[in-house]
């Protein structure tokens, strides 16, 4: 089955102590990204990769860090968390040079920083 | 810039009724636009997409939207609700120069009463 898997699902953690997000695609997507979702502002980028090895931030990147060293998987780092990250993660996929098609998401990853 | 705009917070509809979910965009060029859906502890699922051609696409779950381009506007659109679509709806606008930046709505939340 074509799919997208974040874990953990779950994550509470206190601050400044470092976590990672894992993120796996099955479907050979070259593009994958990372989003955090909070009430009233929609889905935001953090990072995204167009391919393994090329990272870039997206509007929101501050306080993260994700690098592609294989082309299923697009880790999500936090070095040191902090409250103002508590939110609803989703990492998401598709085809790079298909721009027409879109994006495939994980159930994400809900994560809260006290 | 790029931008997307869901004017609605909320959207409130008898079942049997039809529904519209309304979107308009800011672009520099010309635009994919999409529509997702999420559902309650879910990634965000497609729905429909705009590139080219007819201006009334239809979708998944018999969602159908209409693009129009003097208004820049991409509204969702069901003729008769059912309690199930209930759910949390996103308009997405993704340039065709920039297969790197996906912008999303802030999000319409979509309640069906039986």
């Amino acid at each position: 089955e074509a799919q997208v898997t974040q874990n953990p699902r779950y994550l509470i953690t206190v601050t400044g102590k470092k976590l990672t997000v894992t993120c796996s695609q099955n479907m050979n997507h070259e593009y994958m990204s990372w989003y955090r979702q909070d009430p009233g502002l929609g889905l935001r980028q953090i990072y995204y990769s167009m391919n393994v090895e090329v990272t870039d931030k997206g509007d929101v990147p501050e306080g993260y860090k994700a690098s592609r060293k294989e082309k299923r998987n697009f880790p999500l780092i936090l070095e040191s968390p902090s409250p103002n990250q508590t939110s609803l993660y989703f990492c998401a996929s598709s085809f790079r040079d298909r721009v027409d098609s879109p994006l495939h998401f994980g159930n994400g990853t809900r994560l809260t920083v006290t | 810039a790029q931008s997307v705009a869901q004017p609605e917070d909320q959207v409130n509809v008898a079942e049997g009724n039809p529904l519209t979910v309304k979107c308009t965009y800011s672009v520099s060029g010309n635009p994919y636009l999409f529509w997702y859906v999420q559902y309650p502890n879910r990634g965000l699922q497609f729905l429909l997409k705009y590139i080219t051609g007819d201006n009334l696409v239809k979708g998944s779950y018999g969602f159908e939207a209409e693009f129009n381009k003097s208004q820049t506007s991409f509204h969702l659109k069901k003729p008769s609700a059912l309690v199930s679509d209930s759910a949390l709806y996103f308009c997405a606008v993704r340039e065709k120069s920039s297969a790197s930046k996906i912008i999303f709505g802030s999000g319409t939340r979509l309640s069906i009463r039986p």
